[in-house]
Formats: C-alpha cells, structure tokens, sequence
C-alpha cells in the first residue's frame, strides 16, 4: 500500500540556519505530495503541496519539489526562525493507494534556537 | 471565519464510560475525516466520511463509531473507551475526497482514559 517516510527527529538549528526534512513515498498511482505544519498546541495546517511530478510547492520561504524519479518531496528553507518550531508532516493522497484519504508520514519536530 | 471546530479540546474520563467529541465545520465542505495522533505513530485515519450517511473505515476503526446526519457535523463516538484510546484526535474537513484536496484541521482534542 501507499506510505510517506520522512526523517527522524527532532532536529535542533540555529536561527538562520538552512533546513532540509526528507521524505519519500510510495504509491501506486500518481499521488498529490502535500507538507502540513503543526505549531505548539494546535491542529495541522497545509503548508504547501504539489500535485504533478517536477512542481515545486512554496509557502512562507518553504519549499519542496515532486520528484518522480526519487519518489522523494524534501522540504527545504534557506533561513529558519524561531517561529518556524513546529512539527513538520509530510503526506501523499493517491486514487489509487489511498482512495484520494491522506497518508501522513510519522512527524519531524523541528526546535529553532535564537 | 472558515474553521473546523472540536469540543471538547481536553478530555479526561473512566474506563467504559461512553463519550462523544463533535466536530463542526463552517465550509460546507463535503468531506470530513477523524484521524488520532500517537507519538512515533503519525496521523491515523478512524473514519472518513464523503457525504451525508455515507461513512467508511480508515486505518483505526476499532472501538469508534462514526455518524453523518448532517453535512456540517460529524462526531466521533467512543462507546466503552479503553486506556489504549488515550491520543490527540483530530477533525477534518475538505471540499470533496480527492487527490489534490486540501484538508482543514480542527485543533484537536486531547482525551485520556484511565
């Protein structure tokens, strides 16, 4: 069946430091990538998404890029803040795997010291 | 304001004694999913719903049930809860199931069963 792997966390930076969180999927159709962010005591938010292969998905300096022929939608941004400390998931919904039902991968909690 | 809207947000209750967290959503929208939150687990699905009185299973049903008479609320059911059901659940809605959808999260309730 369809899944999302992304890395371990948590991961700790310093303000202004560059971010990657990696993640891969496996899917049996042409799945839509989606990363959703979870600030301290809230619901997720959609943070960007892509829906065909080589989009490239931006939102708040983020960015991520579908990569087919990886099976891999890593998030990147050049320079983090403290407000970016939050949990980060990646997610995938596919006809054919999840019946268009998001698939979460399991969180990456990202800590930003100033 | 478009909003999801969970109550109650924290929740502690007994063994075997029956509860309810409500979920309303404001968009009009015509999908709505309950997904539970476990650390190292991720997002889960319990239940999902694509319509009015249509529901279905995720990957988490056992122990849930699930009602749609309405468009806007869908509340989730625990008829005897188990120390195992401890978790975050949270409420979502989107426009339709489909690849591509964006789901909008309530901010979640945090239920504890001893």
């Amino acid at each position: 069946g369809d899944s999302v792997t992304q890395m371990e966390g948590p991961v700790t930076l310093s303000e202004e430091a560059f971010l990657t969180i990696n993640c891969t999927y496996t899917a049996t159709g042409y799945p839509s990538l989606f990363w959703y962010v979870q600030y301290p005591g809230e619901g997720l938010q959609l943070l960007l998404k892509a829906t065909k292969a080589d989009d490239k998905g931006s939102n708040k300096g983020f960015e991520a890029t579908y990569r087919k022929e990886t099976t891999s939608f890593h998030l990147e941004k050049g320079s983090v803040q403290v407000s970016d400390s939050a949990v980060y998931f990646c997610a995938l919904s596919d006809f054919g795997g999840s019946q268009g039902n998001l698939i979460f991968g399991k969180g990456t909690k990202l800590s930003v010291k100033p | 304001e478009a909003q999801v809207t969970q109550n109650p947000r924290y929740l502690i209750t007994v063994t075997g004694k029956k509860l309810t967290v409500t979920c309303s959503q404001n968009m009009n929208h015509e999908y709505m999913s309950w997904y539970r939150q476990d650390p190292g687990l991720g997002l889960r699905q319990i239940y999902y719903s694509m319509n009015v009185e249509v529901t279905d299973k995720g990957d988490v049903p056992e122990g849930y049930k699930v009602s749609r008479k309405e468009k806007r609320n869908f509340p989730l059911i625990l008829e005897s809860p188990s120390p195992n059901q401890t978790s975050l659940y949270f409420c979502a809605s989107s426009l339709q199931q489909g690849v591509g959808n964006i789901q909008y999260f309530g901010a979640g309730t945090r239920l504890s069963v001893l």
